[in-house]
């Protein structure tokens, strides 16, 4: 099946710092999602792309879907120890069903990040 | 608008047993995907549902089986349980509306013993 190649795994920073993560895939996506996710808790969406190139900020975060539509990159600006979290980026493959009806989700294995305070 | 509401949040089941998991999506929302999310494997898909039907199928054993209700809500059966099944199942629902974006709820956690 599809696989989504996230990294770094983990990330230990200061807070204020900035923080960058991506994902890669060997085939085309046609949506890219970024979710986060607290213990215990479900994914809660960020950020979604639909487009190449399609740069989308929520607040300090900011994702772009890559121009060859196998990448993508979340970045968190300034972070805050409330940023802790594993966050996901998650898509849609294109499997040429330009009605979108697969709504079955790719998983990257998550970036665990640590905001020491 | 209430979020995606998942029951019970915490079960343990001994193997051999059999569990039934219930999720009520956003209102408006046809559409339920279900998730099987362990530290080893990350978050896998296991089912949608839409109008009642299943469109999609992860690569999970006929163990796993799901339903869909006229009113949306879905549920999950899993069957003859194993150690293995012992994870954090998450339900997700999306609207159709031109978007692919799925709003997951807090996830029903298994143990099995």
């Amino acid at each position: 099946g599809q696989q989504l190649n996230q990294s770094p795994q983990s990330m230990f920073i200061q807070e204020g710092e900035d923080v960058s993560m991506n994902c890669t895939s060997s085939s085309i996506f046609n949506t890219w999602l970024w979710y986060k996710q607290d213990p215990g808790e479900g994914p809660v969406l960020l950020i979604a792309l639909y487009k190449a190139g399609e740069l989308t900020s929520n607040g300090r975060l900011t994702a772009q879907f890559g121009i060859t539509r196998k990448d993508s990159f979340l970045n968190i600006s300034a972070s805050i120890p409330s940023d802790v979290g594993i966050y996901f980026c998650a898509g849609h493959p294109d499997d040429g069903n330009s009605g979108g009806s697969n709504y079955k989700l790719t998983f990257g294995k998550g970036t665990l990040l640590t905001v020491n305070p | 608008k209430a979020g995606v509401t998942q029951t019970p949040r915490y079960l343990i089941k001994t193997r051999g047993q059999q569990v039934t998991l219930s999720c009520s999506p956003i209102s408006g929302h046809r559409s339920v995907s279900w998730y099987q999310q362990t530290p080893g494997q990350g978050l896998q898909f296991l089912f949608e549902y839409f109008s009642e039907t299943q469109r999609n199928k992860g690569n999970f054993p006929g163990r796993f089986s799901g339903r869909q209700f006229s009113n949306s809500r879905s549920e999950m059966n899993v069957s003859t349980l194993e150690l293995g099944d012992s994870a954090l199942y998450l339900c997700a629902s999306s609207s159709l509306r031109g978007t692919n974006e799925q709003f997951f709820g807090p996830g029903t956690r298994l143990t099995v013993l």
